[in-house]
């Protein structure tokens, strides 16, 4: 089962925030986030394990709510080079992800 | 420096040919997968293996096939019989641990003319 990822797409200016979310109706294991440039391979960001942990990265940061089997994506000040695709990829076991089909996100300045 | 490589990065092929896509890790990882990517689209799975000699179909198996005669390769072969081939293909290996993730190679861009 895929995913549901939301919004599919936002316009930023520089400094302004955003947040991504992502769904699933089946129980999770884990959430991965990833970011996508143009034409390249997406990037890991974070990975977030059932237990609702809270991490961060710079002022790229990330929750789980496992009761409600949702991670969100939460992006303060953004810049220009925070723009790209954002995907997350859900995990039922630790073998493998299914991926979600992605939030375009572009800072203009 | 460690990291997954993918080869060729721009790849054309005629209808009605085989093309195999390269991917190697010198991760040490165990695991394995093929994705394909359609403009604007998420990842879809094609393959995946977990152990040398082992490997199982994803969600879009069909038209495509894979070995894993080492450890550090897993290449993919579009056939003919895969009916719209042309897309990005991204290759991805995984550590065993939990908290491992995947990582990805720099993709394949395959045009079938």
């Amino acid at each position: 089962q895929q995913p549901v990822q939301s919004p599919q797409a936002v316009i930023l200016r520089e400094g302004e925030d955003a947040v991504i979310n992502c769904s699933s109706s089946k129980a999770l294991y884990s959430v991965h986030w990833y970011r996508q440039k143009h034409g390249e391979a997406p990037v890991f960001l974070m990975i977030l394990l059932k237990g609702g942990e809270q991490k961060g990265h710079e002022k790229i940061s990330a929750s789980f709510n496992e009761k409600k089997q949702q991670s969100s994506l939460y992006l303060t000040a953004s810049q220009l080079s925070y723009s790209g695709t954002y995907f997350c990829g859900t995990a039922r076991s630790a073998r493998q992800l299914t991926f979600g089909s992605g939030t375009q996100l572009t800072v203009l300045p | 420096d460690g990291g997954i490589t993918q080869s060729p990065k721009y790849l054309f092929r005629k209808e009605g040919q085989n093309v195999t896509l390269s991917c190697e890790q010198n991760l040490n990882h165990d695991a394995m997968y093929w994705y394909r990517q359609d403009p604007g689209q998420g990842l879809r799975l094609i393959y995946y293996s977990q152990i040398v000699n082992d490997f199982q179909k994803g969600d879009i198996a069909e038209g495509y096939s894979v070995s894993r005669e080492k450890k550090e390769s897993f290449p993919l072969t579009v056939t003919s019989a895969q009916k719209n081939p042309t897309a990005f293909y991204l290759c991805a290996s995984k550590g065993t641990a939990s908290t491992d993730t995947q990582y990805f190679g720099p993709g394949t861009r395959l045009t079938v003319l």
